[in-house]
């Protein structure tokens, strides 16, 4: 069964600190994204990765990093969490044509 | 730039109707466009996609009209039911990632 899964589903995190999400994939799929999604503005492209470290910034990275050393996982780190990155982040990777989401992360930065 | 728009940004229907959501796209290079639909608490979903050799796609009560000369496209849902309750994303592939639009939150009342 094809499956994107990240973790953790909810976070609580107070400002200045580090966050780590987590994404996995069985579809050994190349390429992942990073998105979030807050309301009233669709999905914002944060990063995309090509295949193991090769990752490429999308609309929106300032504040953001990604890591990817094997190709079923992808993380996204926030480096001193700010306020405004309070969000719902999904992970995504991409087949021949579709993306498959995984069923996000929402983040609370207090 | 916003290469994909959708329209409307809410849509309330009551169960049965037709529901009509609206997609416009920038970029005539485009020739396939995923409709994504989106579950609160959920990820996006692949629901049904077009390629541009094709001017209609149907899929049960889902149906993709496409209209090439005006780059646009619409989904109906034809006998709305409540469970069809959610947001509905259209996108089109760049040469990284997909464009998404904002979305279309269809609420279905019974």
């Amino acid at each position: 069964d094809m499956k994107v899964t990240q973790m953790p589903r909810y976070l609580i995190k107070r400002m200045g600190e580090n966050v780590l999400l987590e994404c996995g994939q069985d579809m050994s799929h190349e390429t992942m994204y990073w998105y979030r999604q807050d309301p009233g503005l669709g999905l914002q492209l944060i990063y995309i990765s090509y295949d193991v470290d090769s990752n490429s910034e999308g609309d929106i990275p300032k504040g953001y990093r990604v890591s990817r050393k094997k190709r079923e996982h992808f993380s996204l780190i926030l480096d001193s969490a700010k306020t405004n990155q309070t969000s719902v982040y999904f992970c995504a990777s991409r087949g021949c044509s579709d993306y498959t989401f995984g069923s996000g992360t929402r983040l609370l930065v207090i | 730039q916003q290469q994909v728009r959708q329209s409307p940004q809410s849509l309330t229907v009551w169960e049965g109707e037709t529901a009509i959501l609206n997609c416009s796209y920038e970029d005539s290079t485009f020739n396939y466009f995923p409709w994504y639909q989106q579950f609160p608490g959920e990820g996006p979903a692949l629901l049904i996609s077009i390629r541009s050799v094709s001017d209609k796609k149907e899929d049960g009560r889902f149906t993709i009209f496409f209209n090439k000369r005006e780059k646009k496209l619409s989904l109906h849902i034809t006998d709305s039911q409540p469970g069809d309750s959610a947001t509905y994303f259209c996108a089109a592939p760049g040469y990284q990632n997909f464009y998404f639009g904002k979305g279309t939150s269809l609420t279905v009342i019974p």
